[in-house]
């Protein structure tokens, strides 16, 4: 059965740095993996999806990398920002459009 | 962009009522999914559909159903709402032209609902 853990669970910045979010999962067989951030009582956003045969996707300030082979992501979110402040989540694609979900890092930026 | 419409943000029903949970989604996609999320415990798929009329069950479809009689809704029936489906419910959609099973395209969220079962 596929476990996801993301760990910190909760991390304090403050505003301009650089940081790294990780996920780990444990059956490598996946199809892809996607990121996904969370605002206090919304649904969830997606941020970026990598595919299994890639090893990183990039949007704007926000880059992923998969390693497959040893069952990790990264999330890097670069010069962060108040408004990054969120809940992080990722999830790995096994087979039949299951999505298995970590439990997030709760994000917060600072002034 | 994609929009993922449920129905109501906040709902408040009583034990062993039948429930209903709707969402509608705009992009003509043909999967949709529905989870629950609740603290320490992650989401957790319920049910998903990959076309009209056709289900799969998710990890904990136990005390829940679910109806897809058109393209763009997809319903969540609890049968006898009990406490311990006191949740916060996600339904969401994805394109998937081909109706496989498994897709490279990203899943898109509505905003919820909170559902208190008393």
């Amino acid at each position: 059965k596929q476990e996801v853990t993301q760990i910190p669970a909760a991390l304090s910045v403050p505003e301009g740095e650089n940081l790294v979010l990780n996920c780990s999962f444990t059956d490598s067989a996946i199809y892809n993996l996607q990121w996904f951030r969370q605002d206090p009582g919304k649904g969830l956003t997606s941020l970026l999806l990598i595919q299994s045969s890639q090893r990183e996707q990039t949007s704007g300030r926000l880059n992923a990398s998969l390693d497959k082979s040893s069952g990790r992501s990264t999330l890097y979110i670069a010069a962060s920002q108040p408004g990054d402040s969120a809940t992080y989540l990722c999830a790995v694609s096994g087979t039949a459009s299951k999505l298995t979900f970590g439990t997030g890092t709760r994000l917060q930026v600072t002034l | 962009d994609v929009k993922v419409t449920q129905s109501s943000r906040y709902l408040v029903k009583r034990t062993g009522e039948k429930v209903f949970l709707e969402c509608v989604q705009d992009m003509d996609h043909e999967n949709m999914f529905w989870y629950r999320q609740d603290p320490g415990l992650g989401l957790r798929l319920i049910y998903f559909s990959y076309d009209v009329k056709m289900k799969e069950k998710g990890d904990i479809p136990e005390g829940y159903s679910v109806s897809r009689e058109k393209k763009e809704r997809f319903s969540l029936i609890l049968e006898s709402a009990s406490t311990n489906q006191t949740s916060m419910y996600l339904c969401a959609s994805r394109n998937s032209p081909f109706r496989e099973t498994v897709s490279n395209q990203p899943q898109h969220f509505g905003d919820g609902t909170r559902l208190s079962i008393l």
